[in-house]
């Protein structure tokens, strides 16, 4: 089986500041892991990804994220937060649980970014 | 096209309407993804598609929902006798190959399906 927790449904930070999103996951298999960003009434959108080269994975608009196994943890970072940031984040987990490389998404995170 | 097609992208619907939603995936991906995303939650798997083969449906609600893709490209997600719980965005999804976990899924920006 395989899971995502993630640990705040909201946060909020101030423009220009930096950007924590927590993330905890179990799986059975060595896992892929994922951050999607959902803008309102859009898609989702690929973050980054880990498949278990460098811990230490760099996406798009200055996010990334450090797989620390010990931790069972994948969380999002981001050093200074834009006010384009606000929007749903989700935590996701991919395993050969069933057939095909399902996504098992975390509730999300919804990010607010004051001016 | 560039990317995952979904439509309609709005649609409402009297309770025990039925509905169908559309979902033309990336040229060539030989994956394709059914998820519902319910108001304020993420999204949850619904049934998934290798070519034309329909391999995993565990994620379907009710025999209420249906989906089938016969020619292994454009796929249908059928709502028959539609309830208000219902009401969710249906994201579409697809991705290249069907193997390794690390394979890139691409989604369409979803159906959002009200019923009244």
């Amino acid at each position: 089986a395989q899971s995502v927790t993630q640990l705040d449904s909201h946060v909020s930070v101030s423009e220009g500041t930096p950007v924590l999103l927590r993330c905890n996951y179990s799986s059975s298999y060595s896992p892929s892991l994922f951050w999607y960003v959902q803008h309102p009434n859009k898609g989702l959108q690929l973050l980054l990804k880990y498949t278990s080269a460098a811990t230490l994975v760099k996406g798009i608009n200055g996010f990334e994220a450090e797989f620390k196994k010990s931790e069972t943890s994948f969380h999002l970072t981001k050093p200074s937060a834009h006010m384009s940031d606000a929007a749903e984040y989700f935590c996701v987990v991919s395993g050969l649980v069933r057939a095909g490389n399902m996504l098992t998404f975390g509730g999300g995170t919804r990010l607010m970014v004051k001016p | 096209g560039a990317g995952v097609s979904q439509s309609p992208r709005y649609k409402v619907a009297k309770r025990g309407q039925d509905v169908a939603l559309r979902c033309d995936p990336i040229s060539g991906h030989v994956s394709l993804f059914w998820y519902q995303q319910a108001l304020g939650q993420g999204p949850e798997f619904l049934t998934y598609f290798q070519n034309e083969a329909q391999l995993d449906k565990s994620g379907l609600p009710s025999d209420r929902f249906f989906a089938e893709r016969p020619e292994g490209s454009v796929s249908t997600l059928k709502i028959q006798r539609t309830q208000k719980e219902d009401s969710a965005v249906y994201l579409c999804a697809s991705s290249f190959s069907t193997g390794g976990t690390g394979n890139t899924i691409y989604f369409g920006e979803g159906s959002w399906l009200t019923v009244v």
